[in-house]
């Protein structure tokens, strides 16, 4: 089976460019997960959603910053507009929901290594 | 809320020598406790979860980690460690309740190997 699918790898941009980071679920997962890991913060986690439905955006930094799941398999992390502190590695995760043969295993992307200059 | 600390930023061992690293959580209730291993540009690999039960608990690659509740620490081991092991090492925490699934992160230990 497929694991967690990022894209793009890498993305290299100039500050107040829009950037788009995408991820595509395990099949049959109904859990995912945005995290930011920069050297100084570590593992932050910026929101994640269940069923499609956002269930904890606290994490997520300030209104630059946007989440969506269109459906059951897919979501976009965007930063508009992007600025050079946002420079870091973002991981999709996605798990199953409690009850459902959960494990409690978040499942990781290789991650998007973002540049923002 | 929950939280983790790993004491320890960077560690290096002997290749053949033991290996402990160290976690301490916070969680009000039993907590759902898990150990990740990330090499360098990559993502993060499951070692072993702990749920309830048997608190020690077996992971790949030879690891091994014990739940002590009374001192709040979910410390991984292994017995020999192999150059291949050399990598970051995360301690998580979770509630696994509805609406609270997600893992809270320590800041990771550096493992580095020498020959």
């Amino acid at each position: 089976d497929a694991g967690v699918i990022q894209s793009p790898r890498h993305e290299v941009t100039e500050m107040g460019q829009e950037v788009t980071l995408r991820c595509k679920l395990i099949s049959g997962h109904n859990s995912l997960f945005w995290y930011r890991q920069t050297m100084m913060r570590g593992l932050e986690l910026l929101i994640y959603f269940n069923n499609n439905v956002p269930i904890d955006d606290s994490g997520m930094p300030e209104d630059r910053f946007s989440a969506k799941m269109p459906n059951a398999s897919f979501s976009t992390l965007k930063i508009q507009p992007s600025e050079p502190r946002d420079s870091a590695v973002y991981f999709c995760a996605s798990s199953l929901r409690p009850g459902q043969a959960y494990t409690g295993e978040l499942f990781f992307g290789e991650g998007s290594r973002l540049t923002v200059l | 809320a929950q939280s983790v600390t790993q004491p320890d930023i960077h560690i290096t061992v002997s290749e053949g020598a033991s290996l402990e690293l160290r976690c301490n959580y916070s969680y009000g209730a039993t907590p759902y406790l898990f150990w990740y291993v990330q090499s360098p540009g990559q993502g993060l690999q499951l070692l072993l979860k702990y749920f309830s039960g048997d608190t020690l608990v077996q992971g790949i690659k030879g690891f091994e980690a014990e739940f002590k509740r009374s001192q709040s620490s979910f410390n991984l081991r292994k017995p020999s460690v192999h150059w291949s092991d050399a990598a970051e090492y995360f301690c998580a925490v979770g509630a696994a309740n509805f609406g609270n699934e997600k893992l809270t992160f320590g800041t990771g230990t550096r493992l580095t190997i020498i020959p």
